[in-house]
């Protein structure tokens, strides 16, 4: 099994609806992130946690919002998704315990259209 | 922000030897990371380099100079597998992880 698992992997939605996008992790790690990517971009943050009390806002985060609800899941919201939103989105995993090291373990991904 | 520079695609023959360059400008260093990632799939973790030097792992070999600014990935005896795109990442002093485009390697018979 997985130790980072992503649902949906992929998406088709219109323009202004809400959608959420989920992640959970059997690795045991406190922190979570979420990552998207677009073509000759690379990877831009969002947001991450390093544990279930703790949000915090990455490069790219408005238009966006997330939830920790417990120390395996973190899941990502588009409030109003508008077409620009389209891209592959990670979730990412690491164990914050390894010092500067603190290697990041990445799900599948979720392809995400907006219309 | 942050900075990281990379190539944006080479070839290589089956069998070869490719290095692909990194250069980046940040704030503060605490370490460089490289990925390979296949098309459409997730990143996976390929090395970490922190103190200056060659660190070797069997076929992939990541070389940084923290003065310079600079890291390379080496790719030996290529295979067609090793066609993916190979990020960059360097951890700067907000620990935030600040990824390069990727540099997409495509190998050939």
């Amino acid at each position: 099994d997985a130790d980072v698992t992503q649902t949906p992997r992929n998406r088709i939605t219109k323009t202004g609806k809400r959608i959420m996008l989920e992640c959970s992790q059997t690795k045991g790690h406190d922190r979570m992130y979420w990552y998207r990517q677009d073509p000759g971009l690379g990877l831009r943050l969002i947001y991450y946690s390093f544990d279930v009390k703790d949000i915090n806002k990455g490069e790219i985060s408005d238009g966006y919002s997330v939830s920790r609800q417990a120390q395996a899941k973190f899941s990502l919201s588009l409030e109003s998704a508008i077409p620009n939103q389209t891209a592959l989105y990670f979730c990412a995993t690491s164990d914050g315990t390894s010092g500067y090291t603190d290697t990041q373990y990445f799900g599948p991904g979720t392809r995400l259209t907006v219309l | 922000g942050q900075n990281i520079d990379q190539p944006t695609e080479m070839t290589a023959t089956e069998g070869a030897i490719v290095q692909i360059n990194c250069t980046y400008q940040t704030s503060g260093f605490n370490g460089l990371f490289w990925y390979q990632q296949h098309a459409g799939e997730a990143p996976t973790f390929l090395s970490y380099n922190v103190l200056d030097g060659l660190e070797e792992k069997g076929r992939f070999s990541s070389f940084l100079s923290r003065s310079k600014g600079y890291s390379y990935l080496l790719l030996k005896e290529l295979q067609m597998k090793d066609s993916a795109s190979y990020l960059c990442a360097v951890r700067p002093r907000n620990n935030r992880l600040a990824f390069g485009k990727g540099n997409q390697v495509v190998v050939i018979p």
